[in-house]
């Protein structure tokens, strides 16, 4: 029972290049998220996804845009890094809006 | 300005005593809140809930208490283990409200065997 899976778990970018994170999950849930986890400020949402073929934005969507492919994959893409986007990813998913979410277990991405 | 506090960044507790981790939240609209717990390289893990209509939930050595009036949450643990060490997040939400669930800065609890 793999969950939620986030490829890939470590990455660094040089300012300006591009990358996409990715999620999947294969517990059949309808709704994805990408959070982003900076010290002393909690999990910020960046991006949501309630059901497939829909997906809104979060708190902090600014430099971030997303895909939510089918049912299980939700990815997420920076298009021109830069050094501020050094952080944590969390991909989530739930099976009924905003509750108890199932988490990956993170990409952490620095950018130079 | 943040929506959800966790005002102690650590807490160390003794094994088999009880560890009480506080969050405090400012908008009045949150009616769901949430308690995550988080080890090292992994990552969160849901714990335990609490809808605002109730005041307190419980699920073995865990407990979930609301003080809507002042704005305040608790989770208690008793007895504390080893185990439980680890960075445990409050989060709230409006339940109709897919974009407004937010986390706090976490606090990271310490048991000592």
């Amino acid at each position: 029972n793999a969950g939620v899976t986030q490829t890939p778990k470590f990455q660094v970018l040089k300012t300006g290049q591009s990358m996409t994170l990715q999620c999947a999950q294969d517990m059949n849930h309808n709704s994805m998220y990408w959070y982003r986890q900076d010290p002393g400020m909690g999990l910020r949402l960046i991006y949501y996804s309630a059901s497939e073929g829909t997906t809104d934005k979060g708190e902090v969507p600014n430099g971030y845009n997303v895909s939510r492919l089918n049912k299980r994959e939700f990815s997420l893409r920076l298009e021109s890094a830069a050094p501020s986007q050094t952080s944590v990813y969390f991909c989530a998913s739930s099976t009924d809006g905003p509750y108890g979410y199932t988490f990956g277990s993170g990409t952490r991405l620095t950018v130079v | 300005d943040q929506q959800v506090k966790q005002n102690s960044p650590s807490l160390s507790v003794q094994e088999g005593r009880i560890s009480i981790l506080n969050c405090d939240y400012t908008n009045s609209m949150f009616d769901y809140f949430l308690w995550y717990k988080k080890y090292p390289a992994e990552g969160p893990t849901f714990l335990i809930s609490i809808s605002s209509i109730k005041d307190k939930n419980e699920d073995g050595r865990f407990t979930v208490f609301l003080n809507k009036s002042a704005k305040h949450l608790s989770l208690h643990i008793v007895p504390s283990q080893p185990g439980d060490s680890a960075v445990y997040f409050c989060a709230a939400s409006v339940k109709t409200s897919y974009d407004k669930v937010i986390f706090g800065p976490g606090t990271s609890l310490s048991v000592i065997p």
